[in-house]
């Protein structure tokens, strides 16, 4: 099985810079994935890392450890739109081998 | 280009009363799958399908059938609702390349079961 951590919720200035943190545990390891997703919509792709290190898109990075089980999302200049859940998914292959944390909810403030 | 399309957005179902959940895709993704989201729970994985006619279960089969006969559609049965069966449904679809599942997800269909 896999066990993932996230924080619940994170609060953050517009035009601030944050991190939301995931920790996950797994029976194998293939590469991460990040969604976001507004309230009341459907989840869309961030990122997926597979080695080790920061890959950067835009105001968004991501960044993986696969040592320490670790990795992190990054939103540079936080806009208002922003405030979404951001979900941390590692995928240990397979067909359904796609495990989603519960998310963390942030919210952007003037 | 519609994407991943499911009907119907809202539904509202009586316990014992059956319905199906319909999703459909345009991207010819061979890999097309269910999930749920409770509050607090995350998604959760009910039944997949990598290709047609071939479909397995997930997580939380258990109240739910499928069957793939298109590479297009995927439709979700609830046989016999039950209150615990209330959740927002994704139908989410991807390449069936194993070393990745970026998925696309329909907009989703919230389900009250009373």
């Amino acid at each position: 099985g896999q066990n993932i951590d996230q924080p619940t919720e994170m609060t953050a200035t517009e035009g601030a810079i944050v991190q939301i943190n995931c920790t996950y545990q797994t029976s194998g390891f293939n590469g991460l994935f990040w969604y976001q997703q507004h309230a009341g919509e459907a989840p869309t792709f961030l990122s997926y890392n597979v080695l080790d290190g920061l890959e950067e898109k835009g105001r968004f990075s991501s960044f993986l450890s696969r040592s320490k089980g670790y990795s992190y999302l990054l939103l540079k200049e936080l806009q208002m739109k922003d405030s979404a859940s951001y979900l941390c998914a590692p995928y240990s292959g397979g067909y359904q081998k796609v495990t989603f944390g519960t998310g963390t909810k942030l919210q952007v403030i003037p | 280009n519609a994407g991943v399309t499911q009907t119907p957005k809202f539904q509202v179902l009586k316990t014992g009363q059956s319905m199906t959940l319909q999703c459909a895709q345009d991207m010819n993704h061979e890999y097309m799958s269910w999930y749920r989201q409770d509050p607090g729970m995350g998604l959760r994985l009910i039944h997949y399908s990598v290709g047609a006619g071939i479909t397995d279960q997930g997580e939380v089969p258990n109240g739910y059938n499928v069957s793939r006969s298109t590479t297009e559609d995927f439709p979700l049965r609830l046989l016999s609702a039950a209150p615990s069966q209330t959740s927002v449904y994704f139908c989410a679809s991807s390449y069936s390349s194993l070393d990745s599942r970026r998925y696309t997800f329909g907009s989703g269909t919230r389900l009250t079961v009373v």
